[in-house]
């Protein structure tokens, strides 16, 4: 069974600076998504960055990046120039898509949650 | 364009009694997904629907049960309520079921079990 890891249950950051969230995951698979979700207070779930694995190349999104490790099976968000409108809570997904009719599976870490210091 | 919506927003229900949940995807998507988000807690996979048929399905007992509609809005049912089953359900779309296509979330609907 696959799993979703994220041993940080809370984080802090000032203005402008950097913080990487962690996420590990477990799973037998070779093909698969990784995802990060970004789920501000009373506020609906939002994609912040997606990455397959069979690219090794790291995914970016503006601020955003991710560190893929796949051998260790990691996958890291890295937030750089953080913004106040960043605090939410964050949660690293995985996604193990199947061929038929077997069915697609995702599966969500506990989440972290973040905090912008102004 | 409206976003993901899920009616109602809020409901109250009693042990044992049956439940039913709607969601209304993105004009144009053909997929939606459901997942229960208990407080404190990641959301977790229940079902994914495409094309009026079930693509996936989570680890959720029988109670647990959906279906997509032509015009691919989508039901949750649950029935015989437990405690345990309250929880902010989501609904999700996206213009087909692969991975990479992005899913946009609804609002939510919060249950809550007395």
């Amino acid at each position: 069974a696959q799993t979703v890891t994220q041993s940080q249950p809370e984080m802090s950051v000032q203005e402008a600076e950097t913080v990487t969230l962690s996420c590990t995951y477990d799973t037998s698979e070779n093909n698969y998504y990784l995802f990060w979700y970004k789920q501000p207070p009373s506020r609906q779930m939002i994609l912040v960055i997606r990455q397959e694995a069979y690219k090794q190349q790291n995914a970016t999104e503006n601020r955003f990046s991710v560190n893929f490790q796949k051998a260790a099976k990691s996958f890291s968000l890295k937030i750089s120039d953080s913004q106040l409108g960043d605090t939410a809570m964050y949660f690293c997904a995985f996604m193990n898509p199947r061929r038929g009719w077997t069915g697609n599976q995702f599966y969500f870490g506990t989440g972290t949650s973040l905090t912008v210091i102004p | 364009d409206a976003g993901v919506t899920q009616s109602p927003t809020h409901l109250i229900k009693t042990r044992g009694q049956q439940v039913t949940l709607r969601c209304s995807p993105i004009s144009g998507h053909k997929s939606v997904s459901w997942y229960q988000q208990v407080l404190g807690q990641g959301p977790q996979f229940i079902f994914q629907y495409y094309e009026k048929e079930e693509r996936g399905r989570g680890n959720f007992p029988d109670r647990f049960s959906a279906r997509q509609f032509p015009n691919y809005s989508s039901e949750l049912n649950v029935n015989a309520l437990l405690l345990g089953d309250s929880a902010l359900y989501l609904c999700a779309s996206s213009l087909r079921a692969e991975a990479s296509y992005e899913q946009y979330f609804g609002p939510g609907t919060r249950l809550t079990v007395t």
